[in-house]
């Protein structure tokens, strides 16, 4: 069964550092998502992909955020100066459509420690 | 008002009983509808779709209320494997495909 693959799964970094989270989608898949997880909290969507281009982005995916197709299969999530607060698990997601009735499916997540 | 609201839980219940989740929604224009089940730091998966005129999928019944904005989740005959933290995800606010989810509901089965 294909599956969302997402590397590192543990990433420890430093206030202030970048991070680069990396994602396989399902090869079929065209549209991409990335959300985060603060634990003990609910899931929040982050932002959306499309065509190489962001679709939808939430008040959380601000100008520290960004992401990138750098090839036919990665999508990226990079964050430029970590905070204390982005302490978090991250879920890439893809789907076939962006119709709100179609199934994402979730990789496992990077659980991101910023110290 | 919270845009998707769960009771937390937990719900502790034997093997073999009958549990129900609901879930409200506060955006009365939400198009789509879904419960994930999320085992302890995993990732969500989809447990299934709700559809309006409600939807079996083996020991689990979803079901759709718009007029009052929530949905519900029935499981009959729980197994200890249900033992997990079902989310509930509202999508589509006038266009826009962001999902919501919910914070979950943590379900115990004890044998």
């Amino acid at each position: 069964e294909p599956e969302v693959t997402q590397t590192p799964s543990h990433q420890v970094t430093q206030m202030g550092q970048e991070v680069i989270l990396r994602c396989v989608p399902i090869s079929n898949h065209l549209y991409f998502y990335w959300y985060r997880q603060i634990l003990g909290q609910k899931v929040e969507f982050l932002v959306s992909f499309y065509n190489n281009e962001i679709s939808e982005k939430s008040e959380i995916f601000d100008d520290q955020f960004s992401v990138e197709r750098p090839d036919g299969s990665n999508f990226t999530l990079k964050i430029r100066s970590t905070k204390l607060e982005d302490s978090a698990m991250y879920f890439c997601a893809s789907s076939e459509s962006p119709r709100s009735s179609y199934e994402q499916y979730f990789g496992p997540g990077t659980r991101l420690t910023v110290t | 008002r919270k845009e998707v609201e769960q009771d937390p839980g937990p719900f502790n219940v034997p093997e073999g009983a009958t549990v129900a989740f609901n879930c409200t929604y506060s955006n009365s224009a939400s198009q789509s509808f879904f419960w994930y089940r999320q085992d302890c730091r995993k990732e969500p998966k989809l447990l299934m779709s709700v559809y309006s005129s409600g939807n079996e999928d083996g020991r689990f019944t979803a079901q759709l209320n718009r007029a009052s904005q929530y949905i519900s989740l029935l499981i009959r005959d729980s197994k200890l494997s249900d033992s997990a933290t079902y989310l509930c995800v509202v999508n589509g606010r006038g266009g826009s495909y962001i999902p919501t989810f919910g914070r979950g509901t943590s379900l115990i089965v004890h044998p």
